[in-house]
Formats: C-alpha cells, structure tokens, sequence
C-alpha cells in the first residue's frame, strides 16, 4: 500500500533534550512538509522541502531543523531551542509544489509530550 | 487580521441533518479550495477540491465557493454518525508553491 508512515505514535521529551520525528513515504512524491497542530490555531507549517537535498522554512520553523537526504524521507528534529514543543506534528507529501490542485497527502501523526 | 478564519464551533447536530460548514479568507490570490476531514487523533485527508468560484458536488457533499465575498462552504446533507470530525477549510494560490493556509478547523459531532 503507497502511504505516509510517521513513528512514533507518541513521544515524550525531557527539559533541554533533541528528538527527532521520522516521516517516510512511499508515494514516490518529490515535496514534502512538516506541520505542527496546536488546539484552536490549525495547520502551521514548520519546514518544507520540494527536492532531495533543499528546503525551506515555514512559518514556525525556529527551535526545529529538517534534512532531506533521500527522496522517501524527511525527519524532523525538535531542539532543545523548542521551548513549547508538546503539539501534535503532521508529514505531509505532494507530487510537487507547483501550483495548480496539486494536494498534500498526510501521515498519521506523532504526539510528542514534555515531561 | 488571518488569511483563513473558520468557527471552530463545536457543532451538534441530530442524524439526518444538513450541515453548513464555513470559511472567509482574505487573499484574492487564492484560486484553489480544499476541504480536509480530520479524525481524532489522525491526519487530515482531503474530502474535495475546487477551482475558483462556483459548485462542486460528490455524493452528500458539495464544495461552494464565491469569490466576490471571499466565503468557502461545506454542505453535508443527510449527515450521519461517521461524519463526526474535524474539517479544514485550506486554500491556496497557483502560484509556484503548493503551500495550503489551514483554517482552524470546526469540530462537527452528528448526535445518532
């Protein structure tokens, strides 16, 4: 089955420590995007990348980094910079990021909670 | 003043009834509209699409758009159990990025 895979479910992070969030897809898409999900303020997107090797900050993205070293992957890392990480993160991947209907398809989410 | 606004409610509503889900945005610019459904606790995925002003129907859904007002809206009719969710109103321009706006979503509960 083509998909987005995210893991972990959840994850739990202590004061001044680094996790990273895994996100793979099989869609064979060449963008893909992070986005973080707060109660009452939507879809915010933290990173984006449209080719392997290249990308760009969102509208969030302090306190996060992204790599994307093969087309299937994108991790993303929450640092110890991230002073308000519990939110739940969303993967997203598209064909491309050209214009058009060109929709994003999502994974099913990671729920990272500080302890 | 945001790009999207949507009343993230909660809405109840009894089984059978039609159900009005609404946007405003701000950008002109904005040419297409997704509507995406949302689980607890899952990823969003895309209920329908439309380009520009006008109708678009998919079985008991149908996508509205008018531009002069700059009003999205999501009708359901005979809403049942299972379409209990969140939905996100997401537009986006044609430019060269596929970047969606989300709204903040309206949490819908159809009471059997």
């Amino acid at each position: 089955d083509g998909g987005i895979t995210q893991s972990p479910k959840y994850l739990f992070r202590k004061e001044g420590q680094n996790v990273t969030l895994s996100c793979e897809q099989n869609l064979n898409h060449d963008a893909m995007y992070w986005y973080r999900q707060d109660p009452g303020q939507g879809l915010r997107l933290i990173y984006y990348s449209q080719i392997v090797n290249d990308f760009q900050k969102g509208d969030i993205a302090e306190g996060y980094s992204v790599s994307r070293e093969k087309k299937e992957s994108f991790p993303l890392t929450v640092t110890s910079a991230q002073k308000n990480p519990t939110a739940f993160y969303l993967c997203a991947s598209s064909r491309s990021t050209a214009g058009g209907w060109e929709t994003q398809y999502f994974g099913p989410g990671t729920r990272l909670l500080v302890l | 003043q945001k790009e999207v606004e949507q009343d993230p409610g909660p809405l109840s509503v009894p089984e059978g009834a039609i159900v009005s889900l609404n946007c405003t945005y701000s950008n002109s610019a904005f040419q297409y509209f997704m509507w995406y459904r949302q689980y607890s606790r899952k990823g969003p995925e895309l209920l329908m699409y439309t380009y520009s002003s006008g109708n678009k129907e998919d079985g008991r859904f149908t996508a509205q758009v008018d531009k002069s007002s700059k009003y999205i809206s999501l009708f359901i009719r005979d809403s049942q159990p299972s379409d209990s969710a969140t939905y996100l109103c997401a537009p986006k321009s044609g430019g060269a990025t596929n970047k969606l706006i989300f709204g903040t979503g309206t949490l819908l509960a159809v009471q059997p």
